[in-house]
């Protein structure tokens, strides 16, 4: 069975720090490509980053520069680490499969895990 | 970076009903859209990807159609499960970008 759980959410001052989590269990995460997928209170959908097998990543321009997307082969886990915290970044954090195959099945994306939410406040 | 514009913004429909949701790119983005459902408190769900191509687990009422700026979701008999919030996102061209979210509600 497929699950991501995401980890390390909680209220943070702005201009703090936080490392999100999701571990991962029923794929191999570095066999995939990952994203992360945000969701202010009450508002849309954001995605913020991804991660190919490659290890190649791109951001959203809101985050670039100030969050670092990672993966750790080893614990089969997604990091998502966030620098310069700002109240703007309060939200529900997603983590989200592409699933690296040939067809187009490997579109985003077809795993989600439940969230966890940051909250930057003072 | 790409905008995608969905309407409506949300929806009053009654089970049974038809419904559909149009998304909209500024610049063309091929096939390379896909459709999600998310209900309150829960993670988004994918319903159709490449546009037109149902997600296996799916149900045959959902259906997607559209390539370059304009696509489309129907759903062809609303059901009181289907009251949600669907969301387009486009993945042809980095940011990735999502469209702002239809709600659709109980009439």
């Amino acid at each position: 069975e497929v699950q991501l759980v995401e980890s390390g959410g909680g209220l943070v001052q702005p201009g703090g720090s936080l490392r999100l989590s999701c571990a991962v269990s029923g794929f191999t995460v570095s066999n995939n490509y990952m994203s992360w997928v945000r969701q202010a209170p009450g508002k849309g959908l954001e995605w913020v980053s991804v991660i190919y097998t490659g290890g190649s990543t791109h951001y959203a321009d809101s985050v670039k520069g100030r969050f670092t997307i990672s993966r750790d082969n080893s614990q089969n886990t997604l990091f998502l680490q966030m620098n310069s915290l700002r109240a703007e970044d309060t939200a529900v954090y997603y983590c989200a499969r592409g699933y690296s195959g040939s067809d187009r099945n490997s579109d985003p994306f077809d795993y989600w895990g439940q969230g966890t939410l940051v909250t930057v406040s003072s | 970076d790409i905008q995608m514009t969905q309407s409506p913004s949300s929806l009053s429909a009654s089970v049974g009903d038809r419904v559909t949701i149009t998304c909209r790119a500024s610049q063309g983005i091929r096939d390379n859209l896909g459709w999600y459902q998310q209900k309150p408190g829960k993670a988004p769900k994918r319903l159709i990807y490449a546009a037109s191509s149902l997600q296996t687990g799916v149900p045959s009422k959902f259906s997607g159609s559209g390539s370059g700026t304009e696509f489309t979701l129907t759903i062809s008999s609303l059901q009181p499960e289907d009251f949600a919030t669907y969301y387009c996102l486009q993945h042809n061209s980095y940011p990735w970008t999502f469209g702002q979210g239809t709600k659709v509600e109980i009439k």
